[in-house]
């Protein structure tokens, strides 16, 4: 059964930074291709970031709106795929999902964590 | 970026009837292999998303027969053939040619 299971989600004050963590199960983690998907509260979907497979050269591709606050790495000897932000501000608050595309024949978003909350407030 | 445009925002249907939603991208997510990546999620209240469509019209693991998807070009809809009662929440549409984009999300009530 393919399990991800975010963590770090936490109150944190604007300009402040964070860390969020997706360990992952129940697949072959090193050749998947992992994302994270943020929900504000009450609005829709939005990708923020992935990281290819290490043998598709652990490329890592970001939108416009967080490019050079947002980082994504992964520990494959782990399973586990991080999120590290900086200079947050409230509209980075939302629910934070971890993502793998699993199959190559999707090329879509296969499994979806449970998501961890991301409060930004003073 | 391509844009994603979902029709109509919530759609009160009657169980048992059939259920359509639609999606629009701004250019062609057809991607360079010849494969059009788009893709149809569901997420019910409290849950995250999971996915039910992918390359316009394969059904992933698991996901009921009464799901299907069309779509060619710029123009992409969603059918449910005969709604069930847990077919409830939100459904999008989403890119993955070029990146990902989300649409804006369709609200699935029951009547």
């Amino acid at each position: 059964e393919v399990q991800l299971v975010e963590s770090g989600g936490d109150l944190v004050e604007p300009g402040g930074s964070l860390r969020l963590s997706c360990g992952a199960s129940g697949f072959p983690f090193n050749y998947a291709w992992m994302s994270w998907v943020r929900q504000g509260p009450g609005k829709g979907l939005e990708w923020v970031g992935r990281i290819k497979s290490k043998p598709d050269g652990e490329i890592t591709d970001y939108p416009a709106v967080v490019k050079g606050r947002f980082t994504i790495s992964r520990d494959d000897s782990k399973s586990t795929v991080y999120l590290e932000m900086s200079s947050l501000n409230t509209e980075d608050t939302a629910i934070y999902y971890c993502t793998a595309d699993v199959a190559d024949e999707t090329s879509s978003l296969d499994y979806w964590g449970q998501g961890t909350l991301v409060t930004v407030s003073s | 970026d391509i844009v994603m445009t979902q029709t109509p925002l919530s759609s009160p249907v009657t169980l048992g009837q059939p259920a359509s939603i639609y999606c629009r991208s701004s250019q062609s997510p057809i991607y360079r292999d010849g494969n059009t990546y788009l893709s149809w999620l569901h997420q019910r209240p409290g849950q995250p998303p999971r996915l039910l469509i992918y390359q316009v019209s394969k059904r992933f693991s698991g996901v009921p027969d009464r799901f299907s998807g069309s779509g060619a070009g710029t123009d992409f809809t969603l059918k449910i053939s005969r709604v069930e009662a847990e077919d409830v929440g939100v459904y999008y549409c989403m890119q993955a040619t070029q990146l990902y984009t989300f649409g804006q999300g369709t609200k699935l009530e029951i009547k």
